[in-house]
């Protein structure tokens, strides 16, 4: 149980344009989701803490213009990267919280030329 | 603000070989402690965590405990198998559960039969 799903797991875009990321809790209903961003041989970095129904808590130096972060219900939150420039490009995981703990999805692989 | 420190991978071993990975951490007051592994191609998942001053963590023939005093908590198993080779990541949380995790770098693990 616990299962959480990420689509797509991997996406290339042209800069400028912008990306949609789905995060799915598929066996259970994740009040709370969390954003995170990995750097090549770097540790994971929370972006944001995303609830439903209302809007997301970005961490400190995370643009919330830049990602858009939507939790509309209990089991999808969607990160946005708008206007995406190459060094948006990058390894991007969000995670559910239940009961707490958070069990992480596979990750997307955000590559922008 | 908290952080967490890792020793810094790859780590190559042979299998029944001893395993130590060790993880400090910088926090203010108690923090929760965890460890995460990462098998290829998957999500992070828990793999043992410790709320308190000497507890100790166990899970799948792995084992950390909460050091306060050295401000630790190292990973331990004394058998490796090929089948634990992954990335490993210890966190922490300053809340109770798991909200707000500050991770490590993680560190590659590699068994070689």
């Amino acid at each position: 149980g616990a299962v959480v799903s990420q689509h797509p797991s991997w996406v290339i875009c042209k800069s400028g344009t912008s990306v949609k990321i789905e995060c799915r809790s598929l066996d259970f209903q994740a009040t709370t989701m969390f954003w995170y961003r990995q750097f090549p041989k770097q540790s994971l970095m929370l972006m944001a803490t995303s609830n439903e129904g209302s809007k997301a808590t970005y961490e400190q130096g995370v643009e919330k213009d830049k990602f858009l972060i939507n939790h509309a219900s209990l089991t999808l939150s969607t990160l946005t990267v708008t206007s995406a420039h190459p060094e948006d490009s990058s390894f991007y995981i969000c995670s559910g919280e239940l009961e707490d703990e958070q069990y992480f999805g596979p990750g997307t692989r955000l590559t922008v030329t | 603000g908290n952080s967490v420190t890792q020793m810094e991978g790859p780590v190559t071993l042979s299998e029944e070989a001893f395993l130590t990975i060790n993880c400090t951490y910088t926090a203010t007051g108690y923090p929760s402690l965890f460890w995460y592994v990462q098998y290829p191609g998957e999500g992070l998942q828990l793999l043992l965590k410790a709320t308190k001053a000497d507890d100790k963590g166990s899970n799948k023939g792995f084992e950390a405990t909460y050091r306060k005093e050295t401000t630790s908590f190292h990973l331990e198993k004394g058998s490796v198998q090929v089948s634990d080779s992954a990335v490993y990541f210890c966190a922490l949380s300053d809340r109770q559960g798991a909200q707000k995790l500050v991770f490590g770098q993680g560190t590659r693990l590699t068994i070689n039969p």
